[in-house]
């Protein structure tokens, strides 16, 4: 099982760059890192998916380095309601019910 | 509006008296699954179904009953509630079954067993 790292709280200020990094050492081949979001009190909701190199969409962009032993998810310009809790995941490509690990995620918490 | 809906979103009970959480997705997603949330403890897997009639144990099951009828619902049941399932509860449904697929998350379901 490819169990993630990540640090448990984060600050920053509305119109910074945040940069969320997660280690994953023990990531498997067919393995795709995967960030999710979640507000109090709501389900968790998908952000981005990766599995090399550099994934954008209208949210944010997350970069894989080539040994993808980590990863960093890069939120533009936050706003107060980008605070969060942020997990990162492993998740196996393929046909299975791969267990995922859920930590503790970071919380983010974005300042005036 | 494609959306997984759990009902209760919030349920009080008392100890031994059976209830059924139940949780509908309108995405005709194969996988469908349940977590229960707790402080400092993550997400963590209650059961799991592949796909109609084909249901399997996650992290911590015991205690916890699921049928999978109809691909559309998941109904998660407690025969017999105790206070160690006071908790945030969860359903949560995937298109297809690669585990790459991005999970799609109910609004949640808290309950209190006293």
């Amino acid at each position: 099982l490819a169990k993630t790292t990540q640090p448990i709280s984060m600050d920053s200020y509305e119109g910074q760059e945040v940069n969320i990094t997660c280690s994953h050492n023990n990531i498997a081949t067919n393995d795709y890192i995967t960030w999710y979001q979640q507000f109090p009190s709501q389900g968790p909701r998908f952000i981005i998916q990766g599995y090399k190199t550099k994934v954008t969409n209208e949210v944010a962009s997350l970069f894989i380095p080539a040994d993808r032993k980590s990863s960093t998810l890069s939120l533009p310009r936050v706003s107060l309601s980008d605070t969060a809790v942020y997990y990162c995941l492993a998740l196996r490509g393929g046909d299975s019910n791969y267990q995922l690990i859920w930590g503790a995620g970071t919380k983010l918490i974005i300042k005036p | 509006e494609a959306q997984v809906t759990q009902n209760p979103r919030y349920l009080i009970t008392v100890t031994g008296k059976k209830l059924t959480v139940t949780c509908s997705q309108n995405m005709n997603h194969e996988y469908m699954s349940w977590y229960r949330q707790d402080p400092g403890l993550g997400l963590r897997q209650i059961y799991y179904s592949m796909n109609v009639e084909v249901t399997d144990k996650g992290d911590v099951p015991e205690g916890y009953k699921v049928s999978r009828k109809e691909k559309r619902n998941f109904p998660l049941i407690l025969e017999s509630p105790s206070p160690n399932q006071t908790s945030l509860y969860f359903c949560a449904s995937r298109a297809g079954t690669g585990t790459n697929s991005p999970l799609h998350f109910g609004n949640g379901t808290r309950l209190t067993v006293t």
